[in-house]
């Protein structure tokens, strides 16, 4: 059956660290995959998405990675601050037009 | 200035009843949404519409009913509600298979 799995419920940090959070997919062939990010109370917020023939892409501390071969993308959060706390999914693109299937989500605390 | 909203925010209904969420875009965007999010955070589409077309179609019980009078608009209608029925429903847009932006969410409640 068709999964996205990302890592643990919850990621704990400590300010200035870099924050790695993992999507690990089975049984997709995605033709792109995004991230979006969301606060309490709030809507996901579009972050970085990245394509199959892509392996990385960058947005000023944001760095997300795609390996087809691994079925699994790293999204990095570098020099992190507690204002990057919050849930963060992984969502491929694929099969049927426009369909947005979206990862189990992980909750990143960053503290001081 | 708002792109994409929803009403209401906050719904606290009895099993039984029958209610619609409504939701407008205003980003000229083609494509509509409905997403469920559960307790756990986990987002699960239910619908798209795109040009006022239902294009997806999730298993969902058939209480639930969408319904798009025109592109920028897309409402939920929710007949029976049911005791699971309670989560957070976010609607969202985008043009194509671009990005997608999501509303503020509606808290449904059944009691």
């Amino acid at each position: 059956s068709q999964k996205i799995e990302q890592n643990s419920e919850a990621l704990n940090i400590q300010e200035g660290k870099t924050a790695t959070l993992t999507c690990n997919y089975t049984n997709y062939s995605p033709a792109y995959l995004q991230w979006y990010r969301q606060d309490p109370g709030r809507g996901p917020v579009f972050l970085l998405l990245i394509r199959e023939n892509e392996k990385e892409k960058r947005k000023e501390r944001l760095k997300v990675t795609f390996d087809t071969t691994l079925k699994q993308s790293l999204f990095h959060i570098t020099a992190s601050q507690p204002a990057d706390s919050a849930t963060y999914h992984c969502a491929l693109v694929g099969g049927t037009a426009s369909k947005l299937t979206f990862g189990t989500g992980t909750r990143l605390q960053v503290t001081l | 200035d708002t792109a994409v909203s929803q009403t209401p925010k906050y719904l606290v209904t009895q099993m039984g009843n029958d209610k619609s969420i409504k939701c407008e875009q205003n980003l000229g965007h083609d494509t509509m949404y409905w997403y469920k999010q559960d307790s756990k955070k986990f987002l699960k589409i239910m619908f798209s519409y795109n040009n006022k077309e239902l294009i997806i179609n999730e298993t969902v019980p058939n209480r639930f009913s969408p319904k798009s009078p025109d592109k920028a608009h897309l409402n939920l209608h929710i007949n029976s509600l049911e005791l699971g029925d309670s989560a957070v429903y976010f609607c969202a847009s985008s043009q194509g298979q671009g990005r997608q932006f999501f509303g503020p969410g509606t808290r449904l409640t059944v009691l």
